[in-house]
Formats: structure tokens, C-alpha cells, sequence
């Protein structure tokens, strides 16, 4: 059972704002930054978002992070069908000393 | 050529030995200060973090597969190498490679592998 919960699912239509939340501890994002990986389905995970809101080169500027307190959000901004993947929080757990994943979202565009 | 290539038997039997190896072509593992990361996907599971080493032979371990996982790196190859022993239907798995950048703070994967799947069956 993964340290880090996210909802199941998100949807929205083209163009609205999508927003998943992932929600932790004092031990993790509650103190040390978080990363958010994009994954479509039979693919490998793609770095998508570190230390909460920094964007590696070719990810677009409607993805955006933040994190406050235990939780992190990842909003997708101007949805786009081709946003339809599963999307997963995961940061550094001080407490077991090691890397956790969050529960992942699958994001749905109707 | 992919930056990182896993390969390895897709099929191992119940309590035999999961063994995997992970071709580095991004960088020569000696000169990177980087951690080296495993982690699987079960089928229609999330992501789990089995391990990350070092060069020096810095490593870290998900706790729940410690006591079964050798990760191990090869400079003369380039690779790191999973081993995870006494395997079970459980382990059946897609099992990737990754750059692990930031160990135990501002950790983030970077560049990933394709994956491999093994499935463990009799």
C-alpha cells in the first residue's frame, strides 16, 4: 500500500483545468519536494514535473505543480486529448528511506 | 539505441531467480554521480521503486524487497543488474531501469527504459 494517495480517475473536456491531487506525510512531500510522471498505457513512465514545479524541456506550459503542507497537486491547464494518461506523484519517504510512488490518476478527456 | 535497455529472461519458474540487467548508454556510469534505479509495474498496478545504486556501491532498497534484491553495477559493462530471489506470481511484472538523479531529497527519474516484462510461471 503506497505511502502517497491519489484519486483513481480525472476527467474533463477539452480545454477545462484537471487538477490531481496526491496527498502524504510529515515524511515526505510534507517536507522534500515531489516529482510527477506522465505514463501512457504500455509505455514507460516520462519525467513530466521535479521539485514540485519545474518542467523538463518539452513538457508544456499548461502542466503545472505546486505543494503545500502533505499534499502536491498537479492541474493540467487547457486540457488536450492527448493528456489522456495515467499520472503518478512519488517523492523521497525520510521515514523508509526510500522512493515512494503515488496510487497514480487516471485522467480521462471526455 | 535506447539511453537504457533492460534485458532478461521473460519467464522464470515460482521460487527460482529473477535476473535482470540494465544497459546504460547515456553516460558511463563511472563518471556520473547519479544513482541507478530498478523499478515494476505489476499488470494494471502502479509504479513500485525496488532499489537505486551508486557507482561507489551507494544503495538503497524498498524495504518490503530487501531481503530478496541484489542490485548490482558492472563499470567495465555499463549495466546495473537486479537480482530478486525466491520469485512468486507476485513478481510478475513490467521491470524498468532509470536514471535516479537526487537520491534521498530531490529525487527524480529522468530518463527511463523501456521495460521488460517477466512473468513468473511454472
Amino acid at each position: 500500500q503506497s505511502v502517497l494517495t491519489q484519486p483513481p480517475s480525472a476527467s474533463g473536456t477539452p480545454g477545462q483545468r484537471v487538477t490531481i491531487s496526491c496527498s502524504g506525510s510529515s515524511s515526505n512531500i510534507g517536507n522534500l519536494p515531489v516529482t510527477w510522471y506522465q505514463q501512457f498505457p504500455g509505455t514507460a513512465p516520462k519525467l513530466l514535473m521535479h521539485a514540485d514545479n519545474e518542467r523538463p524541456s518539452g513538457v508544456p506550459d499548461r502542466f503545472s505543480g505546486s505543494r503545500s503542507g502533505t499534499s502536491a497537486s498537479l492541474a493540467i491547464s487547457g486540457l488536450q486529448s492527448e493528456d489522456e494518461a495515467f499520472y503518478y506523484c512519488a517523492s523521497w519517504d525520510d521515514s523508509l528511506n526510500g522512493y515512494v510512488f503515488g496510487t497514480g490518476t487516471r485522467v480521462t478527456v471526455l | 539505441q535506447p539511453q537504457l535497455q533492460e534485458s532478461g529472461p521473460g519467464l522464470v519458474k515460482p521460487s527460482e531467480t529473477l535476473s535482470l540487467t540494465c544497459s546504460v548508454s547515456i553516460t558511463a556510469i563511472i563518471r556520473s554521480s547519479n544513482h541507478w534505479a530498478w523499478i515494476r509495474q505489476a499488470p494494471g498496478k502502479g509504479l513500485e521503486w525496488i532499489g537505486s545504486i551508486h557507482h561507489s556501491g551507494s544503495t538503497y532498497h524498498n524495504a518490503s524487497l530487501r531481503s530478496r534484491v541484489t542490485i548490482s553495477v558492472d563499470t567495465s559493462k555499463n549495466q546495473i543488474s537486479l537480482r530478486l530471489n525466491s520469485v512468486s506470481a507476485a513478481d510478475t511484472a513490467v521491470y524498468y531501469c532509470a536514471r535516479h538523479i537526487g537520491v534521498g531529497g530531490k529525487d527524480y527519474m529522468d530518463v527511463w527504459g523501456r521495460g521488460t516484462t517477466v512473468t513468473v510461471s511454472s
